[in-house]
């Protein structure tokens, strides 16, 4: 059974762009989410999405988007990156409900310079 | 809101040694599930084992256990038998009901090493 897959790894973006970010999850998981992991901050929970809505949403600036498409697959968008945006992105899955587990992805580790 | 609080940043501990992690927790949801997970150096999250509220007895999982106060707000991590590769960071994390499913909130971490 294939695990939760997120890409790239690996990303280096310039202050003021903006970067996509991809997570597959596991077969039949209808829930993402997505967390930003700060040496400062720790981790932090952005959003997540159920069935194509989003469902919860952390405190962060609307730079952070996300959306859901209908296989599952989640993707994560943020514009007019800030240097204070680099940090590893994790994407986790899981069926959606309280009682179930989430799985992680490896995440992606964005640099802003 | 919940916040979770791991005050010990980086512990130590012989192999085949016991040792506990604390975690504190303060929440007003009556319904909720409490976790920890082991992050190693490859930066992949893994659950270690997890506790539901409303269960009295505590979670053991091989050679992890916790030990659960509820009143207390404490949720700790018991590894027995330490091994080399428990040496990671180890994340206690909460999940309610009211703020919903797959939305964790976590402690700020506590990295463990073994020495051999």
């Amino acid at each position: 059974k294939a695990g939760v897959t997120q890409t790239p790894r690996y990303l280096i973006k310039t202050r003021g762009q903006q970067v996509t970010l991809s997570c597959s999850p596991i077969s039949g998981h209808r829930s993402v989410s997505w967390y930003q992991q700060t040496p400062g901050q720790g981790l932090q929970f952005l959003f997540e999405y159920f069935s194509e809505t989003q469902r919860n949403k952390g405190n962060f600036p609307g730079r952070f988007s996300g959306r859901q498409f209908s296989n599952s697959r989640s993707e994560m968008n943020v514009s007019t990156l800030e240097l204070g945006d680099s940090a590893l992105y994790l994407c986790a899955s899981s069926w959606g409900t309280l009682q179930t587990e989430a799985f992680f992805g490896q995440g992606t580790r964005l640099t802003v310079v | 809101a919940q916040t979770v609080t791991q005050s010990q940043p980086e512990m130590s501990v012989q192999e085949a040694e016991t040792v506990t992690l604390s975690c504190t927790y303060d929440t007003s949801e009556s319904n909720y599930y409490l976790f920890w997970y082991k992050q190693p150096p490859s930066r992949q999250m893994i659950l270690v084992i997890r506790q539901e509220a409303y269960k009295q007895q505590n979670a053991t999982e091989n050679r992890f256990s916790v030990n659960f106060q509820k009143a207390a707000k404490s949720f700790s991590l018991k590894i027995s038998d330490s091994q080399l590769g428990d040496t990671a960071m180890y994340f206690c994390a909460f999940q309610g009901d009211q703020t919903g499913a797959n939305n964790l909130f976590f402690g700020t971490g506590t990295r463990l090493t073994v020495i051999p």
